[in-house]
């Protein structure tokens, strides 16, 4: 099974300030990695996602990634925050060569409420 | 191109009652999942749907069913609806059944019971 923790529920920056929201893992099998962010009263949206390849993964609105297997972490982090970017942000993994009970299912962290302040 | 709509919008119900959720994917998605996010409970996975199968379910009483149509489309059912079923249920599709196919969200349907 796997489980995803994410570090703080809820971070306060202000505007242009640099942001790193944490996101670490747990699982016994390889995995696929994603980040979501959900507006207010909104569905989520997908920001990057990390399958193969370089470990940093950029995304849209600026954000970017990096998957860290030693320390299976992949934390999302942005140069400089816009006051739109206060949301809920969301870590999930989804196993690779699953099977049984884990199989097709996103398993996501408890999110993380990123506020922006002026 | 459409993303995943999903229908209603809002929805308030008492317990006890039964209520239909619908789902409809992006053009070309043959995958559909549905998610529970109840306050304080986090996104948990409810249902898989493919090509009309269900392929995994999710840690889920036999009163929350499903099933999809020959176009992808999807329902949710829950049958005697407690209080704990308020929640936001979200739809999301992908392009098949590959690991790395990535889950494509709607905005969900959000359901009160009261």
């Amino acid at each position: 099974a796997q489980s995803v923790t994410q570090l703080d529920s809820q971070v306060p920056v202000f505007e242009e300030a640099p942001v790193e929201l944490r996101c670490n893992y747990s699982s016994s099998v390889s995995v696929y990695l994603f980040w979501y962010v959900q507006y207010p009263n909104q569905g989520l949206q997908l920001l990057l996602k990390y399958l193969s390849g370089s470990t940093l993964v950029k995304g849209i609105n600026g954000f970017e990634a990096e998957f860290n297997k030693s320390q299976t972490s992949f934390h999302l982090r942005k140069p400089s925050v816009h006051i739109s970017d206060t949301a809920e942000y969301f870590c999930a993994v989804n196993p690779a060569n699953a099977g049984g009970t884990s199989y097709g299912k996103l398993t996501f962290g408890q999110g993380t409420i990123l506020t922006v302040h002026p | 191109e459409a993303g995943v709509t999903q229908s209603p919008t809002h929805l308030i119900k008492t317990r006890g009652q039964q209520v239909t959720l619908r789902c409809s994917p992006i053009s070309g998605h043959t995958s559909v999942y549905w998610y529970q996010q109840a306050l304080g409970l986090g996104l948990q996975f409810l249902l898989w749907y493919d090509e009309g199968e269900e392929r995994n379910r999710g840690n889920f009483p036999p009163r929350f069913s499903g099933r999809q149509f020959p176009n992808y489309s999807s329902e949710l059912n829950v049958n005697a609806l407690e209080l704990e079923d308020s929640a936001l249920y979200l739809c999301a599709s992908s392009l098949g059944t590959g690991e790395t196919d990535t889950q494509y969200f709607g905005p969900g349907t959000r359901l009160t019971v009261l």
